[in-house]
């Protein structure tokens, strides 16, 4: 069975420039992810869809982020205009929906750093 | 304000000894504890968890604790293996509303030594 995959596995822009990350989760899982790793800290909640809605976007840093699920498989990541702050690693994770706590896939992530 | 703290950025065990990871978290709606363990340039990998009604759990040479009263977990390996190096990241959720998203801590890097 195929994990979670995420493309790019790296990325390099400049500051001002616009970036569309892609997640694949687990087929079959309703539950997406997407979390921000920087300079080494702790792994940060982005959002959090549920099929194709947004079920909690309570960490998208600003309005610079757009996430989006269209059909409830894959999901896109854009960020437009990158600022140099947006650096780190974009984790997506995928589970199952049973209304009660599932365990949560990785995907390798995408490092994004913006120059 | 972090709500998981892992306040030991690096431990370096030798092969065979016991490897203690601790945890510390303050939001008491946390309900549900989990570590992960990321290897360079992959993803995390689910390693063991614990629900808030019980006080430990074991699986192989993992096993994990839970001091309710103190916010506290913490993981042991033993015996430890030059394999279990690696970052182990502490997480915790809680149910908000129908939403679960995990908080985790800044990681511990574990250094197995042969």
């Amino acid at each position: 069975e195929a994990g979670v995959t995420q493309f790019p596995s790296h990325s390099v822009i400049e500051k001002g420039q616009t970036v569309t990350l892609r997640c694949d989760p687990i087929s079959g899982h309703d539950n997406l992810y997407w979390y921000r790793r920087v300079m080494g800290k702790e792994i940060k909640f982005l959002l959090h869809f549920v099929k194709e809605s947004k079920q909690d976007e309570s960490g998208m840093p600003n309005n610079r982020f757009l996430a989006e699920r269209t059909g409830g498989t894959y999901s896109t990541l854009k960020v437009q205009p990158a600022e140099l702050e947006d650096s780190g690693v974009y984790f997506c994770a995928s589970s199952i929906w049973t209304g009660a706590y599932n365990e949560q896939f990785f995907g390798p992530g995408t490092r994004l750093t913006v120059l | 304000d972090q709500q998981v703290k892992q306040n030991s950025p690096s431990l370096s065990v030798q092969e065979g000894r016991i490897s203690i990871l601790n945890c510390d978290y303050t939001n008491s709606m946390f309900d549900y504890f989990l570590w992960y363990k990321k290897y360079p340039a992959e993803g995390p990998t689910f390693l063991i968890s614990i629900s808030s009604i019980k006080d430990k759990n074991e699986d192989g040479r993992f096993t994990v604790f839970l001091n309710k009263s103190a916010k506290h977990l913490s993981l042991h390996i033993v015996p430890s293996q030059p394999g279990d190096s690696a970052v182990y990241f502490c997480a915790a959720s809680g149910f908000s509303g129908s939403a679960r998203q995990l908080t985790f801590g800044s990681g511990t890097q574990l250094t197995v030594l042969p």
